[in-house]
């Protein structure tokens, strides 16, 4: 297991188009977390899974975001119509239960 | 005000100077993470703390839950742990499950 993996380490796109990220956490875990981190600031929660079940989700995702975990493996987020303002490191971790966080590298959005 | 204040927000070195990085939060919760973040974005957790102190080589952590303060302390610090360092503190109130809560980090740098 190489730890939690995410996919592309970097994305460029115009203001308007759709963009998808997508986490693969480690294996044994059943939670899986999306974060959103701007410049100088801490990550912020995004939402949740406890397995297939999204189990919670912050304010600042909104309309324009989806988060899916199909299979309780993987996990994909999607934006929509994305806006100069979703320009942020998109963090992914994983954990078993609320013990073995581990983060992964994180996808670094630009929306020009 | 946020829930997890860091301080300092940037601190810079001497090889070998001895290091504390302060963290207070101001809700109940069931642990604190102390996680590195080096530039490129990738987060590595060094601690989980719940009670009392732990160490790993260079590196001290303790918490004390009556105050709502941790701190972090790198000895004999190095070049090689200038990065930024957040705390993060997973809350027990309401339906959360186990999202953390981040401060905005520690940006450090060890001068040689």
């Amino acid at each position: 297991d190489t730890g939690v993996s995410q996919d592309p380490r970097h994305k460029i796109t115009k203001r308007g188009q759709n963009v998808t990220f997508r986490c693969d956490p480690i294996s044994e875990h059943n939670r899986l977390y999306w974060y959103r981190q701007t410049l100088g600031q801490g990550p912020e929660f995004l939402t949740y899974f406890q397995n297939e079940a999204q189990l919670e989700k912050s304010r600042l995702l909104s309309d324009r975001f989806s988060a899916e975990r199909p299979k309780g493996s993987f996990s994909t987020l999607e934006i929509q119509r994305t806006e100069q303002g979703d320009s942020a490191m998109y963090l992914c971790a994983s954990s078993f239960n609320r013990n073995g966080y581990t983060f992964g590298s994180g996808t670094r959005l630009t929306v020009v | 005000k946020n829930e997890v204040e860091q301080s300092p927000q940037n601190l810079t070195a001497q090889e070998g100077e001895f290091i504390t990085i302060n963290c207070s939060y101001s809700v109940g919760i069931s642990a604190l993470h102390w996680l590195q973040q080096h530039p490129g974005g990738g987060i590595v957790s060094l601690f989980m703390l719940s009670s009392g102190k732990k160490k790993h080589g260079r590196l001290i952590a303790t918490i004390n839950i009556q105050e709502k303060h941790s701190s972090l302390h790198i000895t004999a610090s190095h070049p090689r742990d200038s990065a930024v360092y957040i705390c993060a503190v997973m809350p027990n109130y309401g339906g959360s499950q186990g999202n953390l809560i981040f401060g905005k980090g520690t940006k450090l740098s060890v001068k040689p």
